[in-house]
């Protein structure tokens, strides 16, 4: 299957400062890239859809001031979490669509963010 | 996107054969079947999908019923790395997105 990567993997950060986590698609070039948050012991919760060269797309709920989506290239998509809370404190999800019909999402092994 | 209901937790023996239940009986005709499954404190993993056929690949075979409303996912000889929460997702072709449920915890013990 297709690689995705993501860094860092783990991120400790004072409460106030933000936060850069990267998305690469190391195999394939991903014109559409997911990020999703995971609370412990939920499921997986989607916050935005990211298209290469566009705006994000952010689901209901999730502020898009705060959590600033770029995709500037076809393998890189990069989430800043800005003024980061404690409540933000979450393990990080991206994943990229592959294939010819863009039919599978190949998921990064995840970003987990400690917000003191 | 249609619903999904799975057991919320299994049982199954190492080197035994695991069958991971998926019911959808509101699946439309354009939606496909997606596996995934997630080890813990890791991100998902892609398993298998399909539409009307019954699938197979090296890690597992899907198993989709006449009616489409109701799937089988079968890890032939699981091991104790196959431990972890699968989800079972429908998803329209073409439409990007997939809505993650709460999937069913298989443990595999020795």
């Amino acid at each position: 299957g297709a690689v995705v990567s993501q860094h860092p993997s783990r991120v400790i950060c004072k409460s106030g400062t933000s936060v850069k986590i990267e998305c690469r698609s190391l195999d394939f070039q991903a014109t559409t890239m997911f990020w999703y948050r995971q609370f412990p012991k939920k499921s997986l919760m989607l916050m935005a859809t990211s298209n290469e060269g566009s705006k994000a797309t952010y689901e209901q709920g999730v502020e898009k001031d705060k959590f600033l989506i770029n995709h500037a290239s076809l393998t890189l998509s990069t989430l800043t979490v800005t003024s980061a809370h404690p409540e933000d404190s979450s393990f990080y999800i991206c994943s990229g669509l592959e294939g010819l019909a863009q039919e599978t999402q190949y998921f990064g092994p995840g970003t987990r963010l400690l917000v003191l | 996107d249609a619903k999904t209901t799975q057991p919320p937790s299994m049982d199954c023996a190492e080197g035994r054969a695991a069958n991971l239940p998926c019911n959808h009986s509101t699946i439309s005709g354009n939606e496909y079947v997606y596996w995934y499954r997630q080890i813990h404190s890791q991100g998902p993993q892609y398993i298998i999908h399909g539409l009307k056929n019954n699938e197979t690949n090296e890690m597992a075979s899907l198993i989709i019923t006449e009616d489409r409303k109701s799937s089988t996912l079968i890890l032939p000889h699981a091991t104790l790395r196959d431990t972890a929460v699968y989800y079972c997702i429908v998803r329209v072709a073409g439409f990007q997105k997939l809505v993650f449920g709460t999937g069913t915890r298989l443990l595999v013990s020795p």
